[in-house]
């Protein structure tokens, strides 16, 4: 099976702008979700989704939002970049919850400048 | 907010050595799993615990879990330079989100 792929790779951005991030789970993986990793902060939730609902999300600003299509691919955007958005932001599907084992891709490296 | 907290926060042997790193949490949780990451890579799936079990093995990785103390420990036995990585404990309770701890990085010497 493919894995999770996550595009781009690499995306450097400037303040205000906003940002859409690509994940592509494994095939028959119906729960994406989205983290942050920042070297201050760790590894930080943001949200989840399954069905194309939004089952969980993090303590983020309404800034940050994500959708899931009925393929299971799912985005996440971005609006207004600040600084401190810059991070690396990793997806991963499951076949069901986040109970289950997580598959996490290759990340997105956002640069906000 | 971070769930677990991962001791130590580095941790350095030699080849051939036994790792053990040590997770805490704080509330109750359904399971708790670990993961490796290289380098600023994806992480890597290991292995997953579920709060009525107290040990389970996988190749050279050994995970206990001590709900009474809220800790759970990674025995990586026999330890390899590609080993090298930083490991997390990961928690998830009943309608919350999975909540990753802040990492051990492990460092295997040849």
């Amino acid at each position: 099976k493919a894995g999770v792929t996550q595009t781009p790779r690499y995306l450097i951005k400037t303040r205000g702008q906003q940002v859409t991030l690509s994940c592509s789970p494994i095939s028959g993986h119906r729960s994406v979700s989205w983290y942050q990793q920042t070297p201050g902060q760790g590894l930080q939730f943001l949200f989840e989704y399954f069905s194309e609902t939004q089952r969980n999300k993090g303590n983020f600003p309404g800034r940050f939002s994500g959708r899931q299509f009925s393929n299971s691919r799912s985005e996440m955007n971005v609006s207004t970049l600040e600084l401190g958005d810059s991070a690396l932001y990793l997806c991963a599907s499951s076949l069901s919850t986040v109970s289950y084992e997580q598959y996490f891709g290759p990340g997105t490296r956002l640069t906000v400048t | 907010s971070q769930q677990g907290e991962e001791d130590p926060q580095a941790l350095s042997i030699q080849e051939g050595e036994n790792a053990t790193m040590n997770c805490s949490y704080k509330t109750s949780i359904n399971n708790l799993q670990w993961y490796r990451q290289n380098s600023g890579r994806g992480l890597v799936h290991l292995i997953l615990i579920r709060s009525n079990e107290r040990e389970k093995h996988s190749g050279r990785l050994r995970v206990t879990l001590d709900t009474s103390k809220k800790s759970s420990s990674l025995l990586i036995t026999a330890s390899r330079a590609a080993d090298t990585a930083s490991y997390f404990c990961a928690t998830d309770a009943t309608g919350n989100d999975m909540r990753f701890g802040a990492g051990t990085r492990l460092t295997v010497k040849p």
